[in-house]
């Protein structure tokens, strides 16, 4: 059963940190996404990615967020440095889109905490 | 612009009782729909899709959608609620036109409760 995968699954960290998030998407799909999931904001899109080039990254904090795709089994999302108001829970999505699928699978999420 | 309301923060019903979990949208093509399930401290897990034909979808879990394009809704139904199916709910939806590419607007999500 083929699944999106996410490292870590937890992080704690002090503010003024760097953080790296890393996602291996579902083989075979051609676009990633990451979100990022808090109680007031609710679930936000951040950056994604067709093909691993990317394709939108305008729900992302240019100055401290930074998303890449280094090969295709591959996603990463890094803040530096972190903040408190950078805890949320971040999901990493893959899908086979374009074709008949059309559906994002969504990985566990990285739960952060940044003190 | 494309947007996706569910108008309710939480839904309570009894187990054994049917529930429906509201949504509504507004794109400008064709609309792709999606209902998305989300239990505690777990992703999302697909439910199911609306792309085209039948307007009333059958997913996951004995789930069902009707798409609705004079009312713009695509509502949740399940006509017996188990006390598992507490979780959030979220409905989301994208353009199908051309050009498109794949992103989905996600609803504010909804809690179901389901009391025994």
């Amino acid at each position: 059963d083929a699944r999106v995968t996410q490292t870590p699954r937890h992080k704690v960290t002090e503010m003024g940190q760097e953080v790296t998030m890393r996602c291996q998407p579902i083989l075979g799909h051609n676009t990633v996404f990451w979100y990022r999931q808090t109680m007031m904001q609710g679930l936000e899109l951040l950056a994604y990615f067709r093909n691993r080039a990317p394709l939108d990254d305008s729900g992302m904090p240019k100055d401290r967020f930074s998303a890449e795709m280094p090969d295709a089994t591959l996603a990463t999302l890094k803040i530096q440095p972190s903040e408190p108001r950078d805890s949320a829970v971040y999901f990493c999505a893959s899908g086979l889109l374009g074709g008949v699928a059309d559906t994002q699978y969504f990985g566990p999420g990285t739960r952060l905490t940044v003190l | 612009a494309q947007s996706v309301a569910q108008p309710e923060d939480q839904v309570n019903v009894a187990e054994g009782n049917p529930l429906t979990v509201k949504c509504t949208y507004s794109v400008s093509g064709n609309p792709y729909l999606f209902w998305y399930v989300q239990y505690p401290n777990r992703g999302l897990q697909f439910l199911l899709k609306y792309i085209t034909g039948d307007n009333l979808v059958k997913g996951s879990y004995g789930f069902e959608a009707e798409f609705n394009k004079s009312q713009t809704s695509f509502h949740l139904k399940k006509p017996s609620a188990l006390v598992s199916d507490s979780a959030l709910y979220f409905c989301a939806v994208r353009d199908g036109g051309s050009g498109n590419t794949g992103k989905l607007i996600f609803g504010q999500g909804t809690t179901l409760q389901v009391k025994p």
